[in-house]
């Protein structure tokens, strides 16, 4: 079992509608999550970070948190041709000395049509 | 005035060759990372430096080398490169609360 797991896509909605992608994470005592946007060709970029049950809001975006299931979402409303990209959740696994290690998934590649 | 900047962005090089690539962030932070993207995209750590110490090793060929000279640089020395070394190497930096910063990426190319 890989330690986080997303499919990997494509994921194609039409313009306006939610998003949404998923992410399951096998190590139960992980603490933070994060939601990276990677355009293609270009570097990752933190959209979300999600620490505690439940879900968090930030402008278009939505992050979720389930620690009893092991699952993270991220939902995008109103969806533009721009959110196209690849959607890579990040865990940090938990213990001490892991020096902020994240393990990532292998990306959600979303594809948004006008 | 980039946050965390990598150079070469390209690198195309033979099998067996020694390269190496830099990179440096303007940020304050303290720790820095290497990270690998194969092709699939999947995205693995490598090394961690925090104020240029070796914080995180991963199971990574002893022909790679990491080297922090001061907390701003982290440089990469591959030796004797191969094949399965071409991907993309992305840099990035931390303010230590697992938010990272990534640099623009080192597309790597082995022939």
């Amino acid at each position: 079992q890989k330690e986080v797991e997303q499919n990997s896509g494509p994921l194609s909605v039409p313009e306006g509608a939610i998003a949404s992608l998923n992410c399951t994470y096998s190590d139960r005592g992980s603490q933070s999550f994060f939601w990276y946007r990677q355009y293609s060709g270009k570097s990752p970029e933190l959209i979300m970070s999600i620490y505690s049950n439940g879900d968090k809001e930030d402008g278009r975006f939505t992050a979720q948190l389930n620690k009893a299931s092991q699952y993270v979402s991220l939902l995008i409303r109103d969806s533009q041709p721009s959110d196209s990209a690849t959607y890579l959740c990040a865990v940090n696994p938990p213990g001490n000395n892991q020096g902020g290690k994240l393990i990532f998934g292998q990306g959600t590649e979303l594809s948004v049509k006008p | 005035d980039t946050a965390v900047s990598q150079t070469p962005k390209y690198l195309v090089t033979q099998m067996g060759n020694d390269k190496s690539i830099k990179c440096e962030q303007n940020l304050g932070h303290d720790t820095m990372y290497w990270y690998k993207q194969d092709s699939k995209k999947f995205l693995k750590i490598m090394f961690s430096y925090n104020n240029k110490e070796l914080i995180i090793n991963e199971t990574v060929p002893n022909r790679f080398s990491p080297k922090s000279p001061d907390k701003a640089h982290l440089n990469l020395h591959i030796n004797s490169l191969e094949l399965g070394d071409s991907a993309v190497y992305f840099c990035a930096s931390s303010p230590g609360s697992y938010i990272q910063y990534f640099g623009a990426g080192t597309r790597l190319s082995v022939l």
